[in-house]
């Protein structure tokens, strides 16, 4: 256990529903990162905050995908009018600062959509 | 833009053995570099972060290197268990960029 939290650990949603997913990262870290994996793949990049702040989004990221951090602490991950090509594992993970700081993931949840 | 490559895809070796996973980036302005274990369906654990102005980092069993100026990372895992079994990424911190970048993973698997 790394200490940083997701929910839920697993989705089934019907093609053209929304889903959102929650990532409470380890409490002093200012940085949290979104990751989207697919089978086989390694983690690729979505977006990441610093405290409230979304200071990159990835192409990766179309209009129907949002993330937030109203608060600084937990984060959400909105996928709106889900398709079948969002069928993958998201992954949260943050940080104490950024570059030289090591990044601690959470579980994941993994999406299924039909 | 970063690429990752990680040689081999997949190994399987018996218990014991010393192994070597290898991993080369294009782009070597890199400022550190992280090697992270995947259990299957779960999520990452850092094994070793490596400061671009280090050559190399150790953890018990595991030692990574890195060679900045040829774009290129070795993890060595001494005498392999059967719970080293696992996917290995590579993913270096661009110097100029704020995120890291994931190889596809070598699949490791430590026959008894």
């Amino acid at each position: 256990d790394t200490g940083v939290s997701q929910n839920p650990r697993h989705k089934i949603t019907k093609r053209g529903q929304n889903v959102t997913f929650r990532c409470d990262p380890i409490s002093e870290h200012n940085r949290l990162y979104w990751y989207r994996q697919t089978l086989g793949q390694g983690p690729e990049f979505l977006t990441y905050f610093q405290n409230e702040a979304q200071l990159e989004k990835s192409r990766l990221l179309s209009d129907r995908f949002s993330a937030e951090r109203p608060k600084g602490s937990f984060s959400t991950l909105e996928i709106q009018r889900t398709e079948q090509g969002d069928s993958a594992m998201y992954l949260c993970a943050s940080s104490l600062g950024d570059r030289g700081h090591t990044q601690y993931f959470g579980p994941g949840t993994r999406l299924t959509v039909l | 833009k970063q690429e990752v490559t990680q040689i081999p895809a997949a190994l399987s070796v018996p218990e014991g053995e010393n192994l070597v996973l290898n991993c080369s980036f294009t782009d070597s302005a890199i400022y550190n570099l992280q090697w992270f274990r995947q259990d299957p369906g779960k999520g990452l654990t850092s094994l070793l972060l490596i400061q671009s102005s280090q050559r190399e980092q150790t953890s018990g069993r595991l030692n990574a290197s890195l060679d900045k100026s040829s774009g290129r990372s070795t993890l060595y895992i001494a005498a392999s268990q059967p719970g080293d079994s696992a996917t290995y990424l590579c993913a270096p911190f661009g110097s100029s960029a704020s995120k890291i970048i994931f190889g596809s993973g070598t699949r490791l698997s430590i026959r008894p």
